[in-house]
């Protein structure tokens, strides 16, 4: 079966630290992947996406970036945090099938990030 | 963009209720989700329901794609219930999930 893995958990960082936080999905080969962030009691925002290796599409200007070193692992960084940077990273992956619709999206566990 | 909106924002309900939430959306989807995050943020799936009908236990969704909503009843509500729900669509020929603005649900012993 399928699994998806984020961390770490939690973080607290001082604002203009630098920020990596890494996802891996199991049990699957070829996933879209995907970032979101979700500020304290609003909805998901979708920061970037991935169709592929070194394919990263940003859906959101910001500090932050996305990138893709392997099929199954994706990383979100930043050079320097800000405040507002503070909030619910969720990583999520779908199955592609070329020329077939895609599917369920599932989601990780989250990384609870709060700026100080 | 196409845009996704819930209703109602927040419900309270005693347990053993009824209750049936909407998800109303501006464009045409190829997929859609329903989710609930519970209170550990972990977002679970309930339904990938782009078209008709589905029921899962107390659950059940119905999507009518041709109107723009889709709709998900909970019957005989229990405070495991509690949470956020979401839904989630994707327009054709993209890869991006467009979520709701939620419905925060309260289930009262």
């Amino acid at each position: 079966s399928q699994t998806i893995h984020q961390w770490p958990a939690t973080l607290v960082q001082p604002v203009g630290s630098p920020l990596s936080l890494e996802c891996t999905v199991e049990g699957t080969s070829n996933p879209n992947l995907y970032w979101y962030r979700q500020a304290a009691g609003r909805g998901l925002q979708l920061l970037f996406y991935s169709v592929g290796i070194g394919q990263i599409s940003s859906e959101v200007p910001q500090n932050l970036s996305a990138s893709r070193p392997q099929d199954r692992q994706f990383i979100l960084s930043s050079k320097k945090l800000l405040l507002s940077d503070s909030g619910f990273y969720l990583c999520a992956w779908s199955s592609r099938n070329p020329g077939r619709v895609k599917e369920t999206q599932y989601f990780g566990p989250g990384t609870r990030l709060l700026v100080l | 963009g196409i845009q996704v909106e819930q209703s109602p924002p927040d419900l309270i309900l005693q347990e053993g209720a009824n209750s049936t939430l909407r998800c109303n959306f501006s464009d045409s989807v190829n997929n859609l989700q329903w989710f609930h995050q519970n209170p550990w943020g972990q977002l679970i799936n309930l339904f990938y329901i782009p078209s008709g009908t589905k029921q899962n236990g107390r659950l059940s969704a119905t999507t009518v794609a041709t109107e723009r909503y889709s709709l998900l009843y909970i019957s005989s509500s229990q405070t495991t219930d509690s949470g956020v729900y979401f839904c989630a669509v994707e327009t054709s020929g993209t890869y991006k999930y467009i979520f709701g603005t939620g419905t925060r649900l309260k289930v009262l012993a």
